[in-house]
């Protein structure tokens, strides 16, 4: 089977920097995305890295290293929108993504 | 923007009737996919299907679920004898092609089953 881990549970303030660490073993790798998911919404894409380093997309930056299995996803800048679950998910052999269970990120004032 | 749609947004059913998941995947991608969440739980892989027939599934369609895409932009989830369990959000993606391209979901279908 597939493992995904990330935290369950980060609470930062608002103007912060967080970041959200991911870690994989799975069968095969085709790129791992990181989703954003509102409760009760679906997944908004941001970002997808397949090759290792950092990829930045305004004030969100991803970062991969395949030789040790790691991601993560770095939110600067909070605002209290970003207060959501940040999903982190592995395309493997079969084209199949495959997440983790999400780490809830509340942005306090 | 083009996005996937569903419908429809909520869905109460009986156990053991039949329901069926609508979506319009965006309009130049050629892959599909199911997914399911259920409460509390991860995203869940269901199935995805290209050309008009499944590419892969996983061990949770098993024979009481069923896909098709009966014109040129629905694409349908069916699930034939409903189980408290089926209880989920039911997502719809598409991509435009399968290797390494992004998966975009559309608002889901919220299923519960009583």
């Amino acid at each position: 089977g597939q493992n995904i881990d990330q935290p369950t549970e980060m609470t930062a303030t608002e103007g912060a920097i967080v970041q959200i660490n991911c870690t994989y073993q799975t069968s095969g790798f085709n790129g791992l995305f990181w989703y954003q998911q509102h409760a009760g919404e679906a997944p908004t894409f941001l970002s997808y890295n397949v090759l290792d380093g950092l990829e930045e997309k305004g004030r969100f930056s991803s970062f991969l290293s395949r030789s040790k299995g790691y991601s993560y996803l770095l939110l600067k800048e909070l605002q209290m929108k970003d207060s959501a679950s940040y999903l982190c998910a592995v395309m493997t052999n079969d084209y199949k993504l495959s997440f983790g269970a999400g780490t809830t990120v509340t942005v306090r004032a | 923007e083009p996005e996937v749609t569903q419908t429809p947004s909520h869905q109460v059913t009986q156990m053991g009737q039949e329901v069926i998941l609508r979506c319009v995947p965006i309009s130049n991608h050629l892959y599909f996919y199911w997914y399911r969440q259920i409460l509390g739980q991860k995203v869940e892989f269901l199935v995805s299907f290209y050309n008009n027939e499944i590419s892969e599934k996983s061990e949770i369609f098993d024979d009481q679920f069923s896909v098709e895409r009966p014109d040129g932009s629905n694409f349908t989830l069916k699930i034939r004898s409903t189980k408290l369990e089926d209880s989920a959000m039911y997502f719809c993606a598409s991509s435009e092609r399968t290797d390494q391209e992004t998966q975009y979901f559309g608002p889901g279908t919220r299923l519960l089953v009583l």
